[in-house]
């Protein structure tokens, strides 16, 4: 069965201060790995995902994500935080359900507050 | 090309009474999913279609049933609200269920019930 831990309910960061966004995952075959983001009011848009071609990933908006095995780790980050950030991020991970479906479970979501 | 819509964007309902929250994709998607999002909790999926004429069920799928209409259209229904069924409901689509497709949501309806 697959699973995702998002460490940390809430991130408060500065303008312009790096990101990290925590996910660790489970899974019982190597997975796909997504960021997904949420801004208020709206539907999900993915922001970047990992289908086991390159380890690290670069996304939209200057994100970022590196696929560790050893870990079962896929964090996101940042180096410089803009205002425009602050949204709410949810790691997915999905595999192989037994009957060739592959269907994401999120995690429970990270918020990021950006300080002026 | 809209992507996926839904329809309400905001309901209140009595508990007992029933409703149905429509959603819709011009992508030509082959799997649409419905989610709903509780505070903390993130997305759980109630019930998916991977492909048009199948339905399956999701973590939370009591309470709940779905029509895939057509390959656009994937109705949610709740036969008897319940205060517990207070949520946002999102809709999503895909091309696909194998590994890797991206899911693209709808904007969510926001569901009351008193």
């Amino acid at each position: 069965a697959q699973s995702v831990t998002q460490l940390g309910s809430h991130v408060s960061v500065s303008e312009g201060a790096l990101v990290l966004l925590r996910c660790n995952y489970s899974s019982s075959v190597p997975p796909y790995l997504f960021w997904y983001v949420q801004y208020p009011n709206q539907g999900l848009q993915l922001l970047l995902k990992y289908t086991s071609a390159a380890t690290l990933v670069k996304g939209i908006n200057g994100f970022e994500a590196e696929f560790k095995k050893s870990e079962t780790s896929f964090h996101l980050t940042k180096p410089s935080a803009h205002m425009s950030d602050a949204a709410e991020y949810f790691c997915a991970v999905s595999d192989d359900l037994g009957r060739g479906s592959y269907i994401p479970t999120f995690g429970r979501g990270t918020s990021l507050i950006v300080h002026p | 090309n809209a992507g996926v819509t839904q329809t309400p964007k905001f309901q209140v309902l009595k508990t007992g009474q029933s409703m149905t929250l429509q959603c819709a994709q011009d992508m030509n998607h082959n799997s649409m999913y419905w989610y709903r999002q509780d505070p903390g909790m993130g997305l759980r999926l109630i019930y998916y279609s991977a492909s048009e004429g199948t339905t399956d069920k999701g973590e939370v799928p009591n309470g709940y049933n779905v029509s895939r209409l057509n390959k656009r259209e994937f109705s949610l229904r709740l036969e008897s609200a319940a205060p517990s069924q207070t949520s946002v409901y999102f809709c999503a689509s895909s091309a696909g269920t194998s590994g890797g497709n991206t899911q693209y949501f709808g904007p969510g309806t926001r569901l009351t019930v008193l």
